[in-house]
């Protein structure tokens, strides 16, 4: 069964610091891969997902992601933290062959601190 | 173009009860996956639907439940609840059949059991 996990279940930086959120995968074959973010009381929101088209993927709100085959991971970044991007952020897997099932991994809340 | 739309947003029901949690995908969309967050146990899918047709599921009891209209609006029935049902459930929509199938998130349904 495809998995992810996230390191970090907390990161807390300072506004303008640099953002890295970790994520790797466990698939025998390359999987689609998301982040979504999600906001108090809130659903969850795409921010970059990875399909197979180009390593390096630009999200919303400044965010990139890099799929590493060798080290099967799909960390998140962002160059410079602001107030609003603390929120829990989600990594997930989607097997390909069909179906929209999604496999997440166990969140990291960000904290952003002046 | 409107969001997932899940009602109610709020719901407090009694252990022993049954309650049914609906939801109106994108328009368009024909996928609709349910999953359930909590905080022990994180996101976990439940079960989706495609045409009217249960096409993937979860490790969830038979005490969870669902299905689609025509419209592509589901609904998800919980019965005989559990205090640990308690958790907040997401609804998520896509348009089957493309190659991205990026899933959209309504804001979810908090369910409290007492």
């Amino acid at each position: 069964a495809q998995s992810v996990t996230q390191l970090g279940s907390h990161v807390s930086v300072s506004e303008g610091a640099l953002v890295l959120l970790r994520c790797n995968y466990s698939s025998s074959v390359p999987p689609y891969l998301f982040w979504y973010v999600q906001y108090p009381n809130q659903g969850l929101q795409l921010l970059l997902k990875y399909t197979s088209a180009a390593t390096l993927v630009k999200g919303i709100n400044g965010f990139e992601a890099e799929f590493k085959k060798s080290e099967t991971s799909f960390h998140l970044t962002k160059p410079s933290a602001h107030m609003s991007d603390a929120a829990e952020y989600f990594c997930a897997v989607r097997a390909t062959g069909g179906g929209n099932k999604l496999t997440f991994g166990t969140g990291t809340q960000l904290k952003v601190e002046l | 173009k409107a969001g997932v739309t899940q009602t109610p947003r709020y719901l407090i029901k009694t252990r022993g009860q049954q309650v049914t949690l609906s939801c109106s995908p994108i328009s368009g969309h024909r996928s609709v996956s349910w999953y359930q967050q909590t905080p022990g146990q994180g996101l976990q899918f439940l079960f989706e639907y495609f045409s009217e047709t249960q096409r993937n599921k979860g490790n969830f009891p038979g005490r969870f439940s669902g299905r689609q209209f025509s419209n592509s609006r589901s609904e998800m029935n919980v019965s005989t609840l559990e205090l640990g049902d308690s958790a907040l459930y997401l609804c998520a929509s896509s348009l089957a059949g493309t190659s991205e199938n990026i899933q959209y998130f309504g804001a979810g349904t908090r369910l409290s059991v007492l």
